[in-house]
Protein backbone atom coordinates (compact mmCIF):
# COMPACT_ATOMS: atom_id res chain seq x y z
CA UNK A 1 0.00 0.00 0.00
CA UNK A 2 1.89 3.00 -1.24
CA UNK A 3 -0.56 5.60 0.88
CA UNK A 4 -0.19 7.68 -1.92
CA UNK A 5 -2.08 8.81 -4.83
CA UNK A 6 -0.81 10.10 -8.15
CA UNK A 7 -2.26 10.64 -11.72
CA UNK A 8 -0.66 8.37 -14.08
CA UNK A 9 0.52 10.66 -16.63
CA UNK A 10 0.74 14.13 -18.02
CA UNK A 11 2.24 16.26 -20.54
CA UNK A 12 4.15 19.39 -20.41
CA UNK A 13 5.72 22.26 -22.65
CA UNK A 14 9.42 22.62 -23.00
CA UNK A 15 10.59 25.82 -20.75
CA UNK A 16 6.44 25.81 -19.32
CA UNK A 17 6.29 24.50 -15.60
CA UNK A 18 5.38 20.96 -14.52
CA UNK A 19 3.04 20.95 -12.08
CA UNK A 20 2.61 17.01 -10.30
CA UNK A 21 0.00 16.64 -8.01
CA UNK A 22 0.19 13.90 -4.90
CA UNK A 23 -2.76 12.65 -2.69
CA UNK A 24 -1.30 11.44 0.73
CA UNK A 25 -4.54 11.96 2.65
CA UNK A 26 -3.57 9.78 5.48
CA UNK A 27 -0.34 11.16 6.16
CA UNK A 28 1.00 10.82 9.84
CA UNK A 29 1.95 13.91 12.02
CA UNK A 30 5.45 12.59 11.63
CA UNK A 31 5.98 11.80 8.27
CA UNK A 32 7.10 13.82 5.38
CA UNK A 33 6.38 13.94 1.89
CA UNK A 34 9.57 12.37 -0.40
CA UNK A 35 9.60 13.00 -4.15
CA UNK A 36 11.80 10.90 -6.41
CA UNK A 37 12.17 10.63 -9.63
CA UNK A 38 13.51 7.40 -12.64
CA UNK A 39 14.28 8.01 -15.72
CA UNK A 40 14.36 4.87 -17.94
CA UNK A 41 16.73 1.78 -16.52
CA UNK A 42 18.12 3.94 -13.65
CA UNK A 43 18.10 4.33 -10.08
CA UNK A 44 15.47 6.73 -8.86
CA UNK A 45 16.73 10.21 -8.05
CA UNK A 46 16.07 12.17 -4.80
CA UNK A 47 14.35 16.06 -5.80
CA UNK A 48 12.81 17.12 -2.36
CA UNK A 49 11.08 16.37 0.90
CA UNK A 50 9.14 17.87 3.17
CA UNK A 51 7.06 18.14 6.57
CA UNK A 52 4.85 21.56 6.67
CA UNK A 53 6.52 24.50 5.02
CA UNK A 54 7.02 24.79 1.41
CA UNK A 55 10.45 23.67 0.19
CA UNK A 56 12.73 25.05 -2.56
CA UNK A 57 15.93 23.52 -4.25
CA UNK A 58 17.72 24.21 -7.40
CA UNK A 59 15.57 21.20 -8.77
CA UNK A 60 12.23 21.82 -7.81
CA UNK A 61 9.42 23.38 -5.02
CA UNK A 62 7.51 21.22 -3.53
CA UNK A 63 4.70 23.12 -2.12
CA UNK A 64 2.71 21.21 0.94
CA UNK A 65 -1.49 21.85 1.51
CA UNK A 66 -2.07 23.40 5.07
CA UNK A 67 -3.75 20.14 5.55
CA UNK A 68 -1.31 18.46 4.76
CA UNK A 69 -3.07 15.87 2.56
CA UNK A 70 -1.92 16.95 -0.46
CA UNK A 71 0.71 18.12 -2.16
CA UNK A 72 2.72 19.71 -5.68
CA UNK A 73 5.86 19.17 -6.89
CA UNK A 74 6.94 22.02 -9.32
CA UNK A 75 9.29 21.49 -12.19
CA UNK A 76 9.77 25.37 -13.05
CA UNK A 77 11.00 25.67 -16.52
CA UNK A 78 10.60 21.79 -17.78
CA UNK A 79 13.26 20.57 -20.10
CA UNK A 80 13.41 17.21 -22.22
CA UNK A 81 15.33 15.64 -19.78
CA UNK A 82 12.82 16.34 -17.24
CA UNK A 83 10.94 13.28 -18.75
CA UNK A 84 10.61 10.47 -16.29
CA UNK A 85 8.31 8.42 -13.76
CA UNK A 86 7.74 10.63 -10.79
CA UNK A 87 7.05 9.40 -7.67
CA UNK A 88 5.57 11.34 -4.35
CA UNK A 89 6.10 8.83 -1.19
CA UNK A 90 6.44 9.11 2.61
CA UNK A 91 8.21 8.02 5.50
CA UNK A 92 8.47 8.67 9.18
CA UNK A 93 10.73 11.78 11.19
CA UNK A 94 12.91 9.58 12.14
CA UNK A 95 15.45 9.49 9.45
CA UNK A 96 15.24 6.12 9.02
CA UNK A 97 11.80 3.96 7.79
CA UNK A 98 11.02 2.71 4.16
CA UNK A 99 9.76 4.03 1.21
CA UNK A 100 6.86 2.61 -0.49
CA UNK A 101 6.45 3.17 -3.92
CA UNK A 102 3.23 4.26 -5.82
CA UNK A 103 2.62 3.60 -9.49
CA UNK A 104 3.93 7.55 -10.08
CA UNK A 105 3.21 9.71 -12.59
CA UNK A 106 5.12 9.74 -16.22
CA UNK A 107 5.71 13.27 -16.96
CA UNK A 108 6.66 13.41 -20.98
CA UNK A 109 7.69 16.94 -21.87
CA UNK A 110 7.44 17.77 -24.90
CA UNK A 111 8.94 20.22 -27.76
CA UNK B 1 23.82 14.17 -3.47
CA UNK B 2 25.58 11.33 -1.38
CA UNK B 3 26.54 8.53 -4.02
CA UNK B 4 25.41 4.88 -4.04
CA UNK B 5 27.34 2.43 -6.69
CA UNK B 6 25.99 -0.79 -7.36
CA UNK B 7 27.91 -3.93 -8.65
CA UNK B 8 27.00 -5.44 -10.93
CA UNK B 9 25.40 -3.13 -13.49
CA UNK B 10 24.20 -6.50 -15.49
CA UNK B 11 24.24 -9.67 -15.15
CA UNK B 12 23.57 -13.05 -17.08
CA UNK B 13 23.21 -16.31 -15.48
CA UNK B 14 21.95 -19.73 -15.79
CA UNK B 15 18.96 -21.10 -14.17
CA UNK B 16 20.08 -22.80 -10.41
CA UNK B 17 23.18 -20.28 -10.35
CA UNK B 18 23.14 -18.18 -7.39
CA UNK B 19 24.14 -14.43 -8.17
CA UNK B 20 25.50 -11.86 -5.16
CA UNK B 21 24.83 -7.78 -6.37
CA UNK B 22 26.76 -5.38 -4.23
CA UNK B 23 25.60 -2.08 -2.92
CA UNK B 24 27.83 0.56 -1.72
CA UNK B 25 28.02 4.15 -0.20
CA UNK B 26 30.80 5.51 -1.76
CA UNK B 27 30.72 8.98 0.43
CA UNK B 28 28.77 8.17 3.01
CA UNK B 29 28.17 5.78 6.08
CA UNK B 30 24.69 3.74 5.73
CA UNK B 31 23.42 2.16 8.80
CA UNK B 32 20.46 1.43 6.62
CA UNK B 33 19.96 -0.11 3.24
CA UNK B 34 17.00 -0.99 1.65
CA UNK B 35 16.79 -3.41 -1.47
CA UNK B 36 13.85 -3.33 -4.24
CA UNK B 37 13.15 -5.26 -7.39
CA UNK B 38 11.53 -3.32 -10.33
CA UNK B 39 9.62 -5.72 -13.07
CA UNK B 40 9.54 -3.89 -16.47
CA UNK B 41 7.00 -1.16 -16.59
CA UNK B 42 5.91 -1.32 -12.79
CA UNK B 43 7.21 0.13 -10.04
CA UNK B 44 10.05 -0.55 -7.07
CA UNK B 45 8.48 -2.93 -4.93
CA UNK B 46 10.47 -2.95 -1.50
CA UNK B 47 11.85 -6.45 -0.49
CA UNK B 48 14.10 -6.19 2.67
CA UNK B 49 15.60 -3.34 4.94
CA UNK B 50 19.03 -4.04 5.85
CA UNK B 51 20.60 -3.38 8.75
CA UNK B 52 24.41 -2.94 9.77
CA UNK B 53 25.32 -5.58 12.08
CA UNK B 54 21.92 -7.24 12.41
CA UNK B 55 19.87 -9.47 10.69
CA UNK B 56 17.56 -7.69 7.29
CA UNK B 57 13.76 -7.35 7.65
CA UNK B 58 11.81 -9.03 4.96
CA UNK B 59 8.55 -7.53 3.03
CA UNK B 60 5.86 -9.87 3.39
CA UNK B 61 6.00 -12.53 0.49
CA UNK B 62 9.39 -12.18 -0.02
CA UNK B 63 11.61 -15.53 0.78
CA UNK B 64 14.38 -14.72 2.81
CA UNK B 65 15.99 -17.98 1.48
CA UNK B 66 15.95 -17.30 -1.22
CA UNK B 67 17.38 -13.42 -1.18
CA UNK B 68 20.09 -13.80 1.23
CA UNK B 69 20.85 -10.33 2.36
CA UNK B 70 24.23 -9.43 4.26
CA UNK B 71 24.96 -5.48 5.69
CA UNK B 72 28.67 -6.31 7.24
CA UNK B 73 29.73 -2.62 6.96
CA UNK B 74 28.53 0.89 7.17
CA UNK B 75 29.35 1.08 3.69
CA UNK B 76 28.35 -2.35 1.75
CA UNK B 77 25.45 -4.34 1.72
CA UNK B 78 24.81 -7.56 -0.54
CA UNK B 79 22.11 -9.15 -2.06
CA UNK B 80 22.42 -12.88 -3.21
CA UNK B 81 19.66 -14.51 -5.28
CA UNK B 82 20.28 -17.92 -4.73
CA UNK B 83 19.43 -20.62 -7.29
CA UNK B 84 18.30 -18.13 -9.57
CA UNK B 85 15.17 -18.77 -11.97
CA UNK B 86 14.34 -16.95 -14.85
CA UNK B 87 11.14 -15.63 -13.06
CA UNK B 88 13.97 -13.53 -10.67
CA UNK B 89 14.69 -12.30 -13.71
CA UNK B 90 14.07 -8.11 -12.93
CA UNK B 91 16.00 -4.90 -12.07
CA UNK B 92 17.34 -4.69 -8.47
CA UNK B 93 17.82 -1.92 -6.89
CA UNK B 94 19.43 -0.43 -3.70
CA UNK B 95 19.13 2.56 -1.24
CA UNK B 96 21.27 3.83 1.59
CA UNK B 97 20.25 6.32 4.36
CA UNK B 98 22.74 8.57 5.70
CA UNK B 99 23.89 8.11 9.60
CA UNK B 100 24.32 11.80 9.80
CA UNK B 101 22.99 14.86 7.68
CA UNK B 102 19.54 15.19 6.03
CA UNK B 103 16.50 12.64 5.73
CA UNK B 104 17.03 11.88 2.08
CA UNK B 105 17.89 8.26 1.07
CA UNK B 106 19.70 7.50 -2.04
CA UNK B 107 19.22 5.11 -4.87
CA UNK B 108 22.05 3.07 -6.75
CA UNK B 109 21.86 2.73 -9.86
CA UNK B 110 20.09 -0.81 -10.23
CA UNK B 111 21.35 -4.51 -11.43
CA UNK B 112 19.78 -5.70 -14.28
CA UNK B 113 19.70 -9.73 -13.62
CA UNK B 114 18.33 -11.80 -16.52
CA UNK B 115 18.57 -15.77 -16.00
CA UNK B 116 18.54 -18.24 -18.83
Amino acid sequence: DAKTTQPTSMDCAEGRAANLPCNHSTISGNEYVYWYRQIHSQGPQYIIHGLKNNETNEMASLIITEDRKSSTLILPHATLRDTAVYYCTRRGSSNTGKLIFGQGTTLQVKP
Amino acid sequence: GAVVSQHPSWVICKSGTSVKIECRSLDFQATTMFWYRQFPKQSLMLMATSNEGSKATYEQGVEKDKFLINHASLTLSTLTVTSAHPEDSSFYICSADRVQGGNEQFFGPGTRLTVL
